[in-house]
């Protein structure tokens, strides 16, 4: 079954401790992203990856790293994470830049 | 930054109603997107029009496109209440970038039974 993997679906964790959020997509995609989801302020992508190797930043890449080390994952690092990226987190993959996104079913970030 | 904005944020009607949301943009696209997302969950792509396309339909959907108003529309006739979820267009980003799609900030349908 196609599907984007997000790990993990729920995270309390304090101000400053290192934490990584996985995602895995068996698509083959060649596009991946991640995008963070506020209410009213809908979703803003952090950062994004072409292809391996290949990362740029997004509109709020702030506090925030990725790697894309192999096609198929594409992590998302939070160093020293704060209050404010409290958040619903969402890794999407597509085929080319602009086509269909499919979606992981998100983790749920709760900094304290 | 944000390239769709949904029309009305909320919405509220009875099933078998038809609910009719909005997108606008700013810039020129190549194609537009609507995405449907249930209550904490990943959203799901439902259709995509491309710029040369006026209206394109899928099922209980239909989707318009006017480039001169920089705008789209979505239909859902016969809404049910499993239509209910919040709804958003994405585009594409400008040329020339190489990031994925730029989302709005939805529209929250509620279908009343």
């Amino acid at each position: 079954e196609a599907q984007v993997t997000q790990n993990p679906r729920y995270l309390i964790t304090v101000t400053g401790k290192k934490l990584t959020v996985t995602c895995s997509q068996n698509m083959n995609h060649e596009y991946m992203s991640w995008y963070r989801q506020d209410p009213g302020l809908g979703l803003r992508q952090i950062y994004y990856s072409m292809n391996v190797e290949v990362t740029d930043k997004g509109d709020v890449p702030e506090g925030y790293k990725v790697s894309r080390k192999e096609k198929r994952n594409f992590p998302l690092i939070l160093e020293s994470p704060s209050p404010n990226q409290t958040s619903l987190y969402f890794c999407a993959s597509s085929f080319h830049r602009a086509t269909e996104a499919f979606f992981g079913q998100g983790t749920r970030l709760t900094v304290v | 930054s944000q390239q769709g904005e949904e029309d009305p944020q909320a919405l509220s009607i009875q099933e078998g109603e038809n609910a009719t949301m909005n997108c606008s943009y700013k810039t020129s696209i190549n194609n537009l997107q609507w995405y449907r997302q249930n209550s904490g969950r990943g959203l799901v792509h439902l259709i995509l029009i491309r710029s040369n396309e006026r209206e394109k339909h899928s099922g209980r959907l239909r989707v318009t496109l006017d480039t001169s108003k920089k705008s789209s529309s979505l239909l859902i006739t016969a809404s049910r209440a499993a239509d209910t979820a919040s709804y958003f267009c994405a585009t594409e980003p400008p040329s020339g970038s190489a990031r994925q799609l730029t989302f709005g900030s939805g529209t929250q349908l509620t279908v009343l039974p």
